[in-house]
């Protein structure tokens, strides 16, 4: 099955910063790879699908890329409210298993 | 407005079977997939499977460390989704999550709240 690999798994950080996020699928999955924002005791938020597609509402400081099996979720000028653990998503075909997660903290 | 809501969940022995309700409103529930999730207590997200629409064959998909164990199940009248979970172990201990409508296609928007299902003796 596709593993999703994660990394960092915490990141330590200042407001105003710009982190970067990597997720590494084990085997071509595409342009089919989600961020997720999850926020303690929160359910999880849907921030980009298909690489870089931002959601409705998603600050513009979030960005995602892609090179080969590598993504990357970029949060440029980083903010308090930012405070979250991320996850990455294959999604498109079967199976969707998601990366172990990147605490934030500022 | 979407709402999924979930219920089932509670103490179960170890070895035993239960069975998860899924309900959503806001959307044409037959037209589109359904998924479950889950995550253990202080621990990450973990994708357990999904059904896709009756239009779509009502296909399942299973997580392969799942397959076998648990089986998806919907029932359009009642707009209800299941999540049937046998020979439960200590390690399916964990708060299990609906996202419906379920997009394959584009990530989940809408998620449930979840209901937590914990396995003990």
């Amino acid at each position: 099955d596709i593993q999703m690999t994660q990394s960092p798994s915490s990141l330590s950080a200042s407001v105003g910063d710009t982190v970067t996020i990597t997720c590494r699928a084990s085997q071509g999955i595409g342009n089919y790879l989600a961020w997720y924002q999850q926020k303690p005791g929160k359910i999880p938020k849907l921030l980009i699908s298909l690489v870089s597609t931002l959601q409705s509402g998603v600050p513009s400081r979030f960005s995602g890329s892609r090179a080969g099996t590598d993504f990357r979720l970029i949060i440029s000028s980083l903010q308090p409210e930012d405070v979250a653990t991320y996850y990455c998503q294959k999604h498109g075909t079967a199976p969707h298993p998601f990366g172990q997660g990147t605490k934030l903290e500022i | 407005e979407v709402q999924v809501v979930e219920s089932g969940g509670g103490l179960v022995q170890p070895g035993r079977s239960l069975r998860l309700s899924c309900t959503a409103s806001g959307f044409s529930f037959g037209d589109y997939a359904v998924g479950w999730f889950r995550q253990a207590p202080g621990k990450g997200l973990e994708w357990v499977g999904f059904i896709t629409s009756r239009g779509h064959g009502a296909t399942t998909e299973y997580a392969a460390s799942l397959r076998g164990r648990v089986f998806i199940s919907r029932e359009d009248s009642n707009r209800i989704a299941y999540l049937q979970m046998n020979s439960l172990k200590i390690e399916d201990t964990a708060v299990y999550h609906c996202a419906a409508p379920y997009s394959y296609d584009s990530g989940i928007t809408a998620w449930g709240q979840g209901t937590l299902v914990t396995v003990s003796s």
